[in-house]
Parts: C-alpha cells; sequence; structure tokens
C-alpha cells in the first residue's frame, strides 16, 4: 500500500522560504506518474501548485512559477517543495499526491500538513 | 490562466438527483482536458472520485459518474446519501498545468 507522509516546519517567517518533503513508501517514487503538490488556504478552495516527474520534468502554477521549486530525490524516495518570498496569503494546508494519470488518476493522497506564514 | 468555474453552492435532497458542472474560460471541455473530480471534507485529505472524465476509482461509490455534458465537465450523483455533503472540485489540465475549480458546496437536505 503506498503512503504519502508530508513533513516540515508548520511556522514560516513572512519573506522567507516554506519547504516541504514529501515522503513516499510502498511504492518508488521512479514510476509512471507525476508527484504533485496541492494546497487550500483556510476558508479558500484547493489551488494546484505544481507537480514532477521522476526524470525531473516539472510542471507549475504560472501564479506561482516565480516563486516555486519542486524536486526529487530518488535515492531517498522522496520530493519535495519550495516556496520563496512567502507571505500570510501562502499560510494553508499543504497536501502532496501521487497523480497515475488517465491510468489511475490522484489515487494517493498524504494527510496533509499546515503551514502558517507569521512573525 | 484559465479560469475553471463550478457552481458556488448546490442543495440536493436525500436520495435525489444532482449534477455539479466544471466549465472552462478557454472553451468547451473536452476529454482532452482530463477532468477530474474530487470530494473534500473538513480536516480530510482530498478523495478522487473521477478521473479521466469517467473512470471511477475502486473507493467510488456507484453513485457517483463522470461525463461531458455539453461544453463541461459534469459529475452526477444519483441517489444522494447523508454523507455525500461535502465540497466538490474539478481540476482541468491545460497545456503544462492544470487548474481546479472553485468549488461547490453541496448539501443534502
Amino acid at each position: 500500500q503506498v503512503q504519502l507522509r508530508e513533513s516540515g516546519p508548520g511556522l514560516v517567517n513572512p519573506s522567507g522560504t516554506l519547504s516541504l518533503t514529501c515522503a513516499v513508501s510502498g511504492g518508488s517514487i521512479i514510476s509512471s506518474n507525476y508527484w504533485t503538490w496541492v494546497r487550500q488556504s483556510p476558508g479558500k478552495g484547493l489551488e494546484w501548485m505544481g507537480e514532477i516527474y521522476h526524470t525531473g520534468s516539472t510542471n507549475y502554477n504560472p501564479s506561482l512559477k516565480s516563486r516555486v521549486t519542486i524536486s526529487i530525490d530518488k535515492s531517498k524516495n522522496q520530493f519535495s517543495l519550495r516556496l520563496n518570498s512567502v507571505t500570510a496569503a501562502d499560510t494553508a494546508v499543504f497536501y502532496c499526491a501521487r497523480d497515475g494519470g488517465y491510468v489511475s488518476g490522484f489515487d494517493y493522497w498524504g494527510q496533509g500538513t499546515l503551514v502558517t506564514v507569521s512573525s | 490562466q484559465a479560469v475553471v468555474t463550478q457552481e458556488p453552492s448546490l442543495t440536493v435532497s436525500p436520495g435525489g438527483t444532482v449534477t455539479l458542472t466544471c466549465g472552462s474560460s478557454t472553451g468547451t471541455v473536452t476529454s482532452g482536458h482530463s477532468p477530474y473530480w474530487f470530494q473534500k471534507k473538513p480536516g480530510q485529505a482530498p478523495r478522487t472520485l473521477i478521473y479521466d472524465t469517467s473512470n471511477k476509482h475502486s473507493w467510488t461509490p456507484a453513485r457517483f459518474s463522470g461525463s461531458l455534458l455539453g461544453a463541461k465537465a459534469a459529475l452526477t450523483l444519483s441517489g444522494a446519501q447523508p454523507e455525500d455533503e461535502a465540497e466538490y472540485y474539478c481540476l482541468l489540465s491545460y497545456t503544462g498545468a492544470r487548474v481546479f475549480g472553485g468549488g461547490t458546496k453541496l448539501t443534502v437536505l
């Protein structure tokens, strides 16, 4: 059974960098899947942030493109999110997910982790 | 960036049928947009109901179905249950990016 688990600081200073990691267990990150980050700010809807394939190929939300980086660490079977120059508007619950595309869709999700941007 | 539109809220009676729709500012939604539908309840991770327009996961209740309806993607719930009360989000794929709709709050009442 594949499991995803997000980890990282729950509090980030304004203008700082938000860094999260998603550890994948029960399956290999080197597979025909896209590894995705989604967030939900308080009282708001879901926002697709970006995705990465095991080759390192990435796609990002254009509204975040200048601030977001998604990377993959095959040796640790995990992938990561970095969001620069954060403000209070970046406070959200962040989810990582596996997207199997037309084969299986978003079939596995992490439980989500709350990151608050505040001094 | 494209804007994906959903009804802000809908109400359905227990046992009733309701259709949620998902439109795109770029025009007609097609299978090429690979529509996904998610159910989201407070404090829980999203749960994928439908992927690639109409495909269901093993955990998707049979009362949910996905389709293309006119110029939009659609999620139909037939025989609503109290536990179906939730937010529902569609996700469309565009070249190089994906976009969520604003969500539909579904009330079963």
